[in-house]
């Protein structure tokens, strides 16, 4: 079955500790990967995709297909990365765009 | 351009209701999402539209659902009649088919009594 598991529901960390979304993904095809990120009252927005290979306000995520995974990391947690994160997939180059979603990682960071 | 725009923002209506969700989507893109976001289910895809034709409506909890995309720049998702359990925040997203990115309007707020 085609699927992205986000194994954590809640993740909580103090300020200036590293932070690690783990997210882990069973597919047939080429995948496409991206993090979606959800601020307090604010819209679903692209945090990164792993074809950019871009660190987007600190966080960097890396494709590993020996473990088909795409954990989002960063080295020193802000209060602002407070949010609900999604980890999601697609068909690289897949033009219908069906994109299949995680289940979310709530994210809190701790002063 | 001001994103995808969804009205109303919150609407809090009785069971047996009739409630329509509107979108308009970015200018220029063509493909357009209806997702339902729920403490418990998470994001779930209802249906979705390429160049205003349904491509895939499988999410569609059932017959009391329909969504209509009369043209590029206007959604609709309707619920007749409502119940509790569609209790959710409904997000419409639009995108370039192909592009990678989906963009997110604010979200509609439902709650059913």
């Amino acid at each position: 079955a085609q699927r992205v598991t986000q194994p954590e529901k809640l993740l909580s960390v103090f300020k200036g500790a590293p932070v690690e979304l783990k997210c882990n993904y069973s597919y047939s095809g080429s995948p496409e990967l991206f993090w979606y990120v959800q601020y307090s009252r604010q819209r679903l927005q692209l945090l990164l995709r792993h074809i950019s290979r871009e660190s987007i306000k600190g966080f960097t995520a890396d494709l590993n297909k020996g473990e088909t995974s795409f954990h989002l990391k960063k080295p020193f947690a802000q209060e602002e990365d407070s949010a609900m994160y999604y980890c999601a997939l697609r068909e690289l180059g897949d033009s219908n765009y069906q994109l299949i979603w995680g289940a979310g990682t709530k994210l809190i960071i701790k002063p | 351009d001001a994103g995808v725009i969804q009205s109303p923002r919150h609407e809090v209506t009785e069971m047996g209701q009739e409630v329509t969700l509107r979108c308009k989507p970015i200018s220029g893109h063509n493909s357009l999402f209806w997702y339902r976001q729920t403490m418990m289910r998470g994001l779930e895809l209802l249906i979705y539209f390429n160049n205003n034709v349904p491509i895939d409506d499988s999410g569609m909890p059932e017959d009391r659902f329909s969504a209509k995309m009369p043209n590029a720049s206007f959604s609709t998702l309707k619920i007749q009649p409502s119940e509790p359990r569609d209790s959710a925040v409904y997000f419409c997203a639009s995108g370039l088919a192909g592009a990678g990115e989906l963009f997110f309007g604010e979200g509609s707020r439902l709650t059913v009594l």
